[in-house]
């Protein structure tokens, strides 16, 4: 047990909806990160916050939005689903902007 | 992003040592070599990182070659809960603590 946790755990929805997956990351930890991992991109690296503040930002789409909160909780929020973006998405934290990352067990999201 | 190079599979004998390489020739002085390991159904587990130095630690040890153009991810005693994707990472602290996964390389250790 990393000390991550996402829920929920699964997820289904259909295609044009929205939905906002949730990131607890572990005691103390200020940084807090979303990866995509699907069959054909492999795990990929979606945006970082550090305290509160967005620090880096990779193939996220426009579609997607994240925020961290004041008691450093995360969420991600992706709307105007399509079926590719059925996938697991991994939320992870740091204590700082730099530290080893620890993974939650993610959460499943299938679009129909 | 600097790329790394793995084998897609490997294959081990349980209670014996494997060796897991990983090519980075386009390594910058400022990267630091991180392993990383996701079990069957699990988010990615932190296994052992290095810079220049050769690392110990109760996982695994990492060995680094002189020129940081390859390292080798080295498990003492394979055991069947070691079966795993195993992912070779470049992190430039410098731009940010983004890790950017390649394919890794999938272990099955054998009884």
């Amino acid at each position: 047990d990393s000390g991550v946790t996402q829920t929920p755990k699964h997820l289904i929805t259909a295609t044009g909806q929205r939905v906002t997956l949730r990131c607890s990351p572990r005691s103390g930890d200020l940084s807090v990160y979303w990866y995509q991992q699907s069959l054909d991109q492999g795990l990929q690296f979606l945006i970082q916050y550090y305290n509160g503040e967005e620090r880096a930002k990779g193939n996220i789409l426009e579609r997607f939005s994240a925020q961290q909160f004041p008691d450093l909780h995360s969420e991600l929020n992706l709307s105007s689903l399509e079926l590719g973006d059925s996938a697991l998405y991994f939320c992870a934290s740091s204590a700082s902007s730099v530290g080893t990352q620890y993974f939650g067990p993610g959460t499943r999201l299938t679009v129909l | 992003d600097a790329k790394t190079t793995q084998p897609n599979s490997m294959e081990s004998n349980e209670e014996e040592p494997v060796h897991l390489p990983c090519n980075h020739s386009t390594i910058s002085g400022t990267d630091y070599i991180h392993w990383y390991r996701q079990l069957p159904s699990q988010g990615p587990e932190y296994v052992i990182h290095g810079l220049t130095s050769n690392v110990n630690n109760r996982m695994a040890s990492l060995a680094i070659a002189e020129d940081r153009k390859s390292s080798t991810l080295i498990l003492h005693r394979a055991t069947l809960r070691d079966a795993a994707v195993y992912y070779c990472i470049l992190r430039d602290v410098g731009t940010g603590n983004q890790f950017y996964f390649g394919t890794g390389t999938s272990l099955t250790v054998i009884p």
